[in-house]
């Protein structure tokens, strides 16, 4: 079955700790994005990426990185410097970067810091 | 600062009517317009897209896109229980940039 698969599917962080999400597709996609979705608000983007080794800054980048090494995969880290981590984090992917590629999302992770 | 504004909701409806979800965007450049679904604690599922003007059928949907007044709307018919979810309004810009802007999303509630 072709898709995109997040994990783990929750995730509990203390204080000061970083944290790795895991987002892999096997779509043949090349471009993935990450958003973060807190209650009442829209997805906001994080990073996103069109090819392997590249990646971009989106709306709300600070205290978040990412790697994207190999096609296939397109991890998150959460640093300690993200005040306010706790959320649901959806990764997406599309065929290429065009305004007009549909954008499919794994089943996401929620993260919560405690 | 673009936005896509949609009405928070919640939207009740019984059971085999017509629910009518809209959305507003700021940027009339924009070329790209998809609707998404969600149901609580799971991801946003793809119903449809449209980038042209008028009316866009797939099933019990139908997208409308007007752009000279910056709107598109999601019509549901025949509006089952299991379409009870929040429906997301997604805008993709002309610029070229592969940014989604998303409004905050439409609670659906329909009644049995």
């Amino acid at each position: 079955d072709g898709g995109i698969t997040q994990s783990p599917k929750y995730l509990f962080r203390k204080e000061g700790q970083n944290v790795t999400l895991s987002c892999e597709q096997n779509l043949n996609h090349d471009a993935m994005y990450w958003y973060r979705q807190d209650p009442g608000q829209g997805l906001r983007l994080i990073y996103y990426s069109q090819i392997v080794n590249d990646f971009q800054k989106g709306d709300i980048a600070e205290g978040y990185s990412v790697s994207r090494e190999k096609k296939e995969s397109f991890p998150l880290t959460v640093t300690s410097a993200q005040k306010n981590p706790t959320a649901f984090y959806l990764c997406a992917s599309s065929i290429g970067g065009a305004s007009t590629d549909t954008q499919y999302f794994g089943p996401g992770t929620r993260l919560t810091v405690l | 600062q673009k936005e896509v504004e949609q009405n928070s909701g919640p939207l009740s409806v019984p059971e085999g009517a017509i629910a009518s979800l809209n959305c507003t965007y700021s940027d009339r450049g924009s070329q790209s317009f998809f609707w998404y679904r969600q149901y609580s604690g799971k991801s946003p599922e793809l119903i449809m897209f449209i980038y042209s003007n008028g009316d866009k059928e797939d099933g019990r949907f139908t997208a409308q896109l007007n752009k000279a007044s910056q709107y598109v709307s999601l019509l549901i018919r025949d509006s089952q229980p299991s379409d009870s979810a929040t429906y997301l309004c997604a805008v993709s810009p002309l610029s070229g940039t592969y940014k989604y802007i998303f409004g905050t999303g439409t609670r659906l509630k329909v009644l049995a």
